[in-house]
């Protein structure tokens, strides 16, 4: 199975600073099509996650442009410049090139 | 709208056999795939099932001995079972809508907790 590692675990930041979160694959999700199938999701306290980013850098719909995905291959990126207070909560990328599909282990966002 | 609801026994005893539904409205799931999604209290998520608009399925590779994913499209529901239950399967279980076009879960249910204790 793909195993997605991310990091930091764990991230305070500053209201207005930058965040970035790291998610590093064990396998290539670029798919046989060239399509690579690595999404972003945030869940908030308490509640079910939601999409960001879809197809590593694509911002889903109403998600803020502050939102930023990025990467190829095994690597990827979240970045979240001027951090608000609405973001914090567990991020976590999501593979589907590979069956069967997995999560990385989640990035908590606290606000300073 | 777009929904989802999950539905489920709450409280499970241990080596019995767990069933789910997930209702959905809005949508159509001969036009979309749904997946199960389950968390631990206090851990992360983790994806348990899949069954897309074609009908196909797919498993979590851990899991798969115990899973069983079907839909009833005349109710438009989707059910899991999952037999055998652990203490270490109790978590809330989440489904979600998978859209083939930007290849993500779109639409989330808020989610049942399930509990396996005697």
């Amino acid at each position: 199975d793909v195993v997605l590692t991310q990091t930091p675990v764990s991230l305070s930041v500053t209201l207005g600073d930058q965040a970035s979160i790291s998610c590093r694959s064990s396998q290539s999700l670029e798919y046989s099509d060239g399509y690579t199938y690595l999404e972003w999701y945030l869940q908030k306290p308490g509640q079910s996650p939601q999409l960001l980013i879809y197809g590593v850098s694509n911002r889903f719909s109403g998600v803020p442009d502050r939102f930023i995905g990025s990467g190829s291959g095994t690597d990827f990126t979240l970045k979240i410049s001027r951090v608000e207070p609405e973001d914090l909560g567990v991020y976590y990328c999501f593979q589907a090139t590979h069956d069967p599909l997995t999560f990385g282990s989640g990035t908590k966002l606290e606000i300073k | 709208q777009v929904q989802l609801k999950e539905s489920g026994p709450g409280l499970v005893q241990p080596s019995r056999t767990l069933s789910l539904t997930c209702t959905v409205s809005g949508f159509s799931l001969t036009s979309y795939g749904v997946s199960w999604v389950r968390q631990p209290p206090g851990k992360g998520l983790e994806w348990i099932a899949a069954i897309w608009s074609g009908g196909s399925t797919d498993y979590n590779s851990a899991l798969k001995s115990r899973l069983s994913i079907s839909r009833d499209t005349s109710k438009s529901q989707v059910l899991l079972k999952m037999n055998s239950l652990q203490t270490e399967d109790t978590a809330m279980y989440f489904c979600a809508r998978w859209d083939s076009y930007i290849y993500s879960f779109d639409y989330w249910g808020q989610g049942v907790m399930v509990t396996v204790s005697s």
